[in-house]
């Protein structure tokens, strides 16, 4: 069946530090990808999403870009903040019935 | 953007009563709605899908007669955790289905951490 991999957490970066948060998945059709974010204490929201191959999706300074020839979707920040500190979940929505499947979750610490 | 709430936030019961979960969309109709369970640092394992007015569909291991999930309006669902047990204990997590623009969305309620003694 469909799965999504992410890489194990935690990961710890200092403030203004570059973020990859690695992201892959297996799925039979054409999914959708999602990156949620769950803040402490909180639950989840939506960070960002890309519903076809090549799409980037992109909010808040973070990007993920859809590869189909890599079954990827790996986060991305540039400059992290203190605030970013959460815990990342990558998803896949196989487009049938709107199910979600995630992946394990990255805890992400970052230092000031 | 859209809202959806959970009550309570946080509920601790003795093991065999019954606790009742609720899940509302605010602001937007939602014909489907997911319940999922997360246990500490781990992912979201989905329980089942709910869908307004017509009976719940249970993932696989998740028996329906000790979570009694009813979705019987377009804006409230709630689930029920029977004869509950400590192991049981669990941070139960909602969602509705929604349209943001013209993509179809989920939105995530807040959780609820349910704590059986």
């Amino acid at each position: 069946g469909d799965s999504v991999t992410q890489m194990e957490g935690p990961v710890t970066l200092s403030e203004e530090a570059f973020l990859t948060i690695n992201c892959t998945y297996t799925a039979t059709g054409y999914p959708s990808l999602f990156w949620y974010v769950q803040y402490p204490g909180e639950g989840l929201q939506l960070l960002l999403k890309a519903t076809k191959a090549d799409d980037k999706g992109s909010n808040k300074g973070f990007e993920a870009t859809y590869r189909k020839e890599t079954t990827s979707f790996h986060l991305e920040k540039g400059s992290v903040q203190v605030s970013d500190s959460a815990v990342y979940f990558c998803a896949l929505s196989d487009n049938q019935g709107g199910k979600l499947i995630f992946g394990q979750g990255t805890e992400l610490s970052v230092k000031p | 953007g859209a809202v959806v709430s959970q009550h309570p936030s946080r509920v601790i019961c003795k093991s065999g009563t019954s606790v009742k979960i609720e899940c509302r969309s605010l602001d937007f109709q939602a014909t489907t709605m997911f319940w999922y369970r997360q246990f500490p640092k781990q992912s979201l394992m989905l329980m089942a899908t709910s869908n307004e007015g017509s009976k719940a569909t249970y993932e696989q291991g998740v028996e329906k007669d000790k979570f009694l999930i009813n979705h019987a309006s377009l804006t409230l669902s709630t689930l029920t955790v029977t004869s509950a047990h400590p192991e049981d204990s669990s941070f139960y997590i909602c969602s509705a289905r929604g349209f943001s623009g013209v993509a179809d969305t989920q939105y995530f309620g807040p959780g609820t951490r349910l704590t059986v003694l």
